[in-house]
């Protein structure tokens, strides 16, 4: 079964909020994290990455926070625009060349 | 930065046919591919690991002698759904994996509609 889920399957905001996207997962042995967007039809677009080491890494608008304490990942996204509407899977890797585990998947609706 | 293409992107077949699809790396060798198919509304779902040169390793409850992968190149691995039915209607995607964690990419996806 899946051992990466995510809280919250829907998330509504206005143009210009700030958006949290949370994911939970369950093997402490993962030791790297990434962040998907997937806009429909299409296939899932990297947005970030995390390594175990790190509690915090930030991009362009994008920040992704590790908590390995409780098992918990989070995407944040400044300035949520319309273009970021999309559904938002948060990944885990325990190896290189071995298979990234899915989350459910977080569809983020973003109105003007 | 790094691409993987797939195709082709769209294929209606007829019932009881074999499709196939080819997921390529373009400009980076990819040691390991994975095969995923998503249903409408749902996330990813593992289908099989492959390494160049070898044989797939398929998830628990995927048929091995439908959903036949090769991965004879480092930039080439394809997937054959054969005598596909109705419920095979899926989007396949791929993803390309190097050595590194963080070299791997997907492809932008297959939809296959069985009629």
């Amino acid at each position: 079964g899946e051992s990466v889920g995510l809280h919250l399957p829907t998330l509504s905001v206005q143009e210009g909020d700030n958006s949290i996207i949370n994911c939970a997962y369950s093997n402490s042995a993962s030791d790297y994290f990434i962040w998907y967007k997937q806009e429909s039809g299409k296939g899932p677009q990297f947005i970030i990455d995390i390594r175990s080491n790190m509690d915090k890494r930030q991009g362009q608008r994008v920040t992704v926070l590790l908590n390995k304490t409780v098992k918990h990942l989070s995407l944040q996204i400044a300035a949520t625009q319309p273009g970021d509407s999309a559904v938002y899977f948060c990944a885990e890797n325990i190896q290189a060349g071995t298979a990234l585990i899915f989350g459910k998947g977080t569809t983020l609706s973003v109105s003007s | 930065g790094a691409v993987v293409s797939q195709h082709p992107s769209w294929v209606i077949c007829k019932s009881g046919t074999s499709v196939k699809i080819e997921c390529r790396s373009l400009d980076f060798q990819a040691t390991t591919m994975f095969w995923y198919r998503q249903f409408p509304k749902q996330s990813l779902m593992l289908m099989a690991t492959s390494n160049e040169g070898s044989k797939a390793t398929y998830e628990q409850g995927v048929e091995k002698d439908k959903f036949l992968i090769n991965h004879a190149s480092l930039t080439l691995s394809t997937l054959t759904v054969t005598s596909a039915h109705p419920e095979d209607s899926s989007f396949y995607i791929c993803r390309a994996s190097g050595p590194l964690q963080e070299t791997q990419y997907f492809g932008p996806g297959t939809r296959l509609l069985v009629l």
